[in-house]
């Protein structure tokens, strides 16, 4: 069956750490894949999108990496702050799909001071 | 300030009353998105379009119907609200064929129905 898994088990680091949160997937060719931040109570916002001839995007402290033949993205945020701490969630996009995002149940970061 | 308004932060509905749930984007985009949010379940797809008049189900249509009369609004309708219907629900619009944009999210609506 077709899936797409994030860690579910928070993950707690200390801030000026690097965190790195893992986006697997199972029978998809995905596209791209995006990553999202989702702060409780709230909507999700859009961070990065990764195609899939990219091996790695930056955007400030973010990077994620797109590894096609393990079917993985990483996610990673350098020198974590506090204000870091959210769920964040990844999505593929799979042509065969009807254009629909296919979303992960996304992995809660705490940084704690 | 480009956004996605959704019209309720909260709403509390009765048992089979009909709810509409509005959403507005001023962004121009084509697609609009219907999602709602469960723990546990993640965002599940309830409609989507991708231009007015248009609409296509998406993953759990059933109870649900939606409307787009303009390209800015994408309305959402519990037709009979029942309580597995609480849920908190999540507007979102895109620019056709930027999908380096990402999708651009309301604030959310929490229903709750009683």
């Amino acid at each position: 069956s077709q899936k797409i898994e994030q860690n579910s088990e928070a993950l707690n680091i200390q801030e000026g750490k690097t965190a790195t949160l893992t986006c697997n997937y199972t029978n998809y060719s995905p596209a791209y894949l995006q990553w999202y931040r989702q702060d409780p109570g709230r909507g999700p916002v859009f961070l990065l999108l990764i195609r899939e001839n990219e091996k790695e995007k930056r955007k400030e402290r973010l990077k994620v990496t797109f590894d096609t033949t393990l079917k993985q993205s990483l996610f990673h945020i350098t020198a974590s702050q506090p204000a870091d701490s959210a769920t964040y969630l990844c999505a593929l996009y799979n042509a065969g799909n009807n254009r629909k995002l296919i979303w992960g149940l996304g992995t809660s970061l705490a940084v704690n001071p | 300030d480009v956004k996605v308004t959704q019209s309720s932060r909260y709403l509390v509905k009765r048992t089979g009353e009909k709810v509409f749930l509005e959403c507005v984007q001023d962004m121009d985009h084509e697609n609009m998105f219907w999602y709602r949010q469960d723990p546990g379940l993640g965002l599940r797809l309830i409609y989507f379009s991708y231009d007015v008049k248009m609409k296509e189900k998406g993953d759990i249509p059933e109870g649900y119907s939606v409307s787009r009369e303009k390209k800015e609004r994408f309305s959402l309708i519990l037709e009979s609200a029942s309580t597995n219907q609480t849920s908190m629900y999540l507007c979102a619009s895109s620019p056709f064929g930027r999908e380096s944009y990402g999708y651009t999210f309301g604030s959310g609506t929490r229903l709750t129905v009683v």
